[in-house]
């Protein structure tokens, strides 16, 4: 079955501490793997795509794929980087993207 | 601006009373898709449309029913409404890939629902 683990619900760091967010998946094919950010009461926006190999706001994550993994990862957090986070899995090219239950980062002054 | 657009933002209502949630988008995107988010469960789907008169139920149908009968639109319709289904609702659209060849998602705002 596919399936996207998020195991931290809630993630707390200093204001320029290293943040790493967890994400493992569960899928017999290639995967596209991406992350979502949902900063308080907005809508969720698309931070990063495995395939575009970006960094944006400082995150990057580097699908390993014998973990399984795709951790989001920043060496500095800021203030402003506090939000939820959702890890997402789209199977087979099809439209549907599988999400994990989203991890809090909270990045205190 | 290319946007989804769901109304209302909020919404309280009672037990019972048929509601409709909307959700349009400006994009011509064939994929569209209904969430509820609730604390520690993440993201589920409710139901999915795949275009005009294509619909299918996702993981958390039950309670719910949706058309869509146009390409920009895919309301989400409560008939009888229950606390349970007190949530925030997230509409979502898609291209199969758009003109970079590249995939996403582009959510509405949300709309807060509380069943009383």
């Amino acid at each position: 079955a596919q399936r996207v683990t998020q195991p931290e619900k809630l993630l707390s760091v200093f204001k320029g501490a290293p943040v790493e967010l967890k994400c493992n998946y569960s899928y017999s094919g290639s995967p596209e793997l991406f992350w979502y950010v949902q900063y308080s009461r907005q809508r969720l926006q698309l931070l990063l795509r495995h395939i575009s190999r970006e960094s944006i706001k400082g995150f990057t994550a580097d699908l390993n794929k014998g973990e399984t993994s795709f951790h989001l990862k920043k060496p500095f957090a800021q203030e402003e980087d506090s939000a939820m986070y959702y890890c997402a899995l789209r199977a087979d090219s099809s439209y549907k993207l599988i999400f994990g239950s989203g991890t809090r980062l909270l990045v205190r002054p | 601006e290319a946007q989804v657009t769901q109304n209302p933002r909020y919404l309280i209502t009672v037990t019972g009373k048929k509601l409709t949630v909307t959700c349009s988008q400006n994009m011509n995107h064939e994929y569209m898709s209904w969430y509820r988010q609730d604390p520690g469960l993440g993201l589920r789907q409710i139901y999915y449309s795949m275009n005009v008169e294509v619909t299918d139920k996702g993981d958390v149908p039950e309670g719910y029913k949706v058309s869509r009968k146009e390409k920009r639109n895919f309301p989400l319709i409560l008939e009888s409404p229950s606390p349970n289904q007190t949530s925030l609702y997230f509409c979502a659209s898609s291209l199969r890939e758009d003109a970079r060849g590249t995939f996403g998602y582009t959510f509405g705002s949300g709309t807060r629902l509380t069943v009383v």
